[in-house]
């Protein structure tokens, strides 16, 4: 398995609160994503970083900031929780390369009550 | 949006039986992906098909592509329980290695 710990793996909040999530890679590896699955809609992209303080927006940025500061840290911020973002969420890496599959953590399940 | 959209959406075989899943997308692509996600679990890469290839094998794998038809098709055989799983396409268009997904094919293979 690839290197990807993510972190907490289970969060219950509530609406308005901050939350912050962390995807830690042992890899190496230039990009990074971080996703969001809900039922009926697959996986859809937040944000990603293409290197340190590199990053952009995917399909479903609003709500959501993210961080890199190091090769192996990206962290997905929900500045004030919102009952909308309720959801799977799943960082993934990949090398440089138009043809490299991403790897991905386990998710994190985030409950905003 | 989603780019890709796998068809069936759900799909019930009995263990040693093939499994055909197939995917649409509707832009030009440069490659098409295919992964796999268990119940409680990351997605995990199958396999990579070209945008110039048509065909590609990978152990009971074997994948085609029709970019006249923008399809794609994931044919598993012999399956096994333990191919009990979400199978996902993953489509890629343009710069910096951002992937679409589809909604996934959820195949469950009975014993």
């Amino acid at each position: 398995d690839a290197g990807i710990t993510q972190s907490p793996r289970h969060k219950v909040t509530e609406t308005g609160t901050p939350v912050t999530l962390r995807c830690h890679q042992t890899e190496n590896h230039r990009y990074m994503y971080w996703y969001r699955q809900d039922p009926g809609h697959g996986l859809r992209l937040i944000h990603y970083s293409y290197g340190v303080k590199d990053t952009d927006k995917g399909e479903v940025s609003d709500g959501y900031s993210v961080s890199r500061s190091k090769t192996e840290d990206f962290l997905l911020t929900l500045e004030s929780a919102t009952s909308s973002q309720t959801s799977v969420y799943f960082c993934a890496i990949s090398m440089t390369g138009e043809n490299q599959p991403q790897h991905f953590g386990d998710g994190t399940r985030l409950s905003i009550l | 949006s989603q780019q890709g959209e796998e068809d069936p959406q759900a799909l019930s075989i009995q263990e040693g039986e093939n499994a055909t899943m197939n995917c649409s997308y509707k832009t030009s692509i440069n490659n098409l992906q295919w992964y796999r996600q268990n119940s409680g679990r990351g997605l995990v890469h199958l396999i990579l098909i070209r945008s110039n290839e048509r065909e590609k094998h990978s152990g009971r794998l074997r994948v085609t592509l029709d970019t006249s038809k923008k399809s794609s098709s994931l044919l598993i055989t012999a399956s096994r329980a333990a191919d009990t799983a979400s199978y996902f396409c993953a489509t890629l268009s343009g710069g910096y290695q951002k992937v679409t997904f589809g909604i996934g094919t959820k195949l469950q293979v009975i014993p």
